[in-house]
Formats: structure tokens, sequence, C-alpha cells
């Protein structure tokens, strides 16, 4: 299957700062790339589609001006958190789509800690 | 809307020891079923899966079957192995929006 790493692993910012995450298919080209989030002992939540080109698509609910979304080229799509806020801190992680309609390779995921 | 209900862990265990993680959906239709693994340190995996009723997924030891009359995809394992050790996720697909939805995950903790 597909590789996925993100970058960073973890990080710690004060309140107010932005952060970028990086998602990197390793191995795969992937026009379309899933951002997710999951809160402590809560599920997965879908936040946005990310589309290689054009404009993310967002969930219900998630703010696209906080939560910036760019899929520059093939492998690599990036998620930036906006002045960001204690209620941001949260576990982010991204997927991309196998050639299978069930499948889809997840990277490692991001903990984000926002002071 | 769709919901995937799975049992609070950890759920701790000694080697060898007979396993069942429970989870339970709510969907419209006829969802696809699916069992994730994340590894310490690793990205989700997929498990298993079923795409119907009565279907039986299996890999590496583990099986569950696709229960449509009490909407269940219950995990098990006759022997576990401290390898085993991991966040297990249900998750189903299904619906107009063909999204995944997962369930809150459950820690397995084996040990030797």
């Amino acid at each position: 299957g597909a590789v996925v790493s993100q970058h960073p692993s973890w990080v710690i910012c004060k309140s107010g700062t932005s952060v970028k995450i990086e998602c990197r298919s390793l191995d795969f080209q992937a026009t379309t790339m899933f951002w997710y989030r999951q809160f402590p002992k809560q599920s997965l939540m879908l936040m946005a589609t990310s589309n290689e080109g054009s404009k993310a698509t967002y969930e219900q609910g998630v703010e696209k001006d906080k939560f910036l979304i760019n899929h520059a080229s093939l492998t690599l799509s990036t998620l930036t958190v906006t002045s960001a806020h204690p209620e941001d801190s949260s576990f982010y992680i991204c997927s991309l789509p196998g050639t299978g309609t069930d499948t889809q390779y997840f990277g490692p995921g991001t903990r984000l800690t926002v002071l | 809307g769709n919901s995937v209900t799975q049992m609070e862990g950890p759920v701790t265990l000694s080697e060898e020891a007979f396993l069942t993680i429970n989870c339970t959906y709510t969907a419209t239709g006829y969802p696809s079923l699916f069992w994730y693994v994340q590894y310490p340190g690793e990205g989700l995996q997929l498990l298993l899966k079923a795409t119907k009723a009565d279907d039986k997924g299996s890999n590496k030891g583990f099986e569950a079957t696709y229960r449509k009359e009490t909407t269940s995809f219950h995990l098990e394992k006759g022997s576990v192995q401290v390898s085993d050790s991991a966040v297990y996720f249900c998750a189903l697909r299904g619906g107009a929006t063909n999204k995944l939805i997962f369930g809150t995950g459950t820690l397995l903790a084996v040990q030797p």
C-alpha cells in the first residue's frame, strides 16, 4: 500500500500563532487527500477533502478560514491552523485514497498542543 | 445519520487470551463495515472489512461478521499476542456521502 508521512509528528505553539502540518505521499500520486481530527477518546472526524490544483471541500461546521488547506502537488497537502487557540489542540491525521473503492492510506498523525 | 459505537478501552489481556471488541452501528441502507488498526507511531491500517450482511472479514487471525439483525461487527481473535497491542477502530462507509465514519477506538494492551 501507499506510504504516507506527516510532519511534524507533534508541535506545541502559543495561542495566536499559526501552525502548518504537511502530509506527503511517498510513493503514490494523489489528486485527493483527506484531513481528519481526533479529540481524546472521540472518533476521527473528517474535516475536509483536499483537491490537487483546486479548492478544498470542507465538512459542515469546519471553518475554512481557520483551517487552510493547500494541495499544490500530487504528493503534498498542507493544513495550516491559523491563529491557533487551546481548543484547536487535537490530533490531526491525513489520508489518501487507494485504487480500490474501500481503500484509504493514513498518515501517522500530528499532535498539536496550543498553550 | 450514520454512526459507530465501540466499546471503550483500554482492554488489557494476557498473551493467548481470547479477544472481543464490540462494535455496533447505525446506518441507512447497506453500509460497508471495517476494522482499522493503529500500531504505536504508525498510521491507521485496514485490518479487515465486510461489504454485505453475513459476510465475514478475516486477517491475521482476527475475524468479524457483518450482522445486520443486530447491527454489529464485533472483532474477535482466539489467541492474542503482545504484537497485537494497538488501537482498533471500527468504521463504516455508506449512504449518499460515502464517507468513512469511525468509532472512538479501543486500546488493546497484551501483556506477556
